[in-house]
């Protein structure tokens, strides 16, 4: 069955430290992944995903399929970046499902 | 535009009552998702429109759901006889064609008491 697991529900960090928030999935196929966050008050937004392999707000995540992870990392925690991190996976079955992990909540100190 | 809208925001019922949300997403966007969401958790999929098409749909959906979205454009989520465990957030998202990146409603909050 298809899954996606983020290990830590809380992760906090000094302002400036690295971060990383884990992803391990479980498909079969070859899944799209993807980071969405939630920041307070606000609807969930997609940060990035892995076919864009791009970096957005210094964050960037690196796909290893040898270890099924999506492991999302940056390099210096800037405050605003706390908030609520949703790893999620698609696949197309006929029509588009997505499955998402539980989420971590990084929050940053200053 | 002002992205995905969803009403109403908040919506307390009893149990055994019938319940109807409603999403209107991105005009020009082709694909609409439904989720639930209950505390401490992501969003659960609950199903998947493509235009009017249901194509896909969650075995977790009991007969009480229903889902619709005539003509392709808004969506409704009806829930039938309610019962407490079906308090959440539910949230609708919308895609616009070539790409699956989601955006996502504010949602909506059902508490049954």
């Amino acid at each position: 069955a298809q899954r996606v697991t983020q290990p830590e529900k809380l992760l906090s960090v000094f302002k400036g430290a690295p971060v990383e928030l884990k992803c391990n999935y479980s498909y079969s196929g070859s899944p799209e992944l993807f980071w969405y966050v939630q920041y307070s008050r606000q609807r969930l937004q997609l940060l990035l995903r892995h076919i864009s392999r791009e970096s957005i707000k210094g964050f960037t995540a690196d796909l290893n399929k040898g270890e099924t992870s999506f492991h999302l990392k940056k390099p210096f925690a800037q405050e605003e970046d706390s908030a609520m991190y949703y790893c999620a996976l698609s696949h197309y079955t006929g029509g588009f499902k997505t499955i998402f992990g539980a989420g971590t909540r990084l929050f940053v100190k200053a | 535009d002002t992205g995905v809208s969803q009403n109403p925001r908040h919506k307390i019922t009893k149990r055994g009552q019938n319940v109807t949300f409603r999403c209107d997403p991105i005009s020009e966007h082709n694909r609409l998702y439904w989720y639930r969401q209950t505390l401490g958790q992501g969003p659960e999929f609950l199903t998947y429109f493509q235009n009017e098409a249901q194509l896909e749909k969650s075995r977790l959906l009991s007969d009480r759901f229903s889902a619709e979205r005539p003509k392709g454009s808004f969506s409704t989520l009806e829930i039938q006889r309610t019962e407490q465990g079906d308090s959440a957030m539910y949230l609708c998202a919308s895609s616009p064609p070539g790409t699956d990146t989601q955006y996502f409603g504010p949602g909506t909050r059902l508490t049954v008491l």
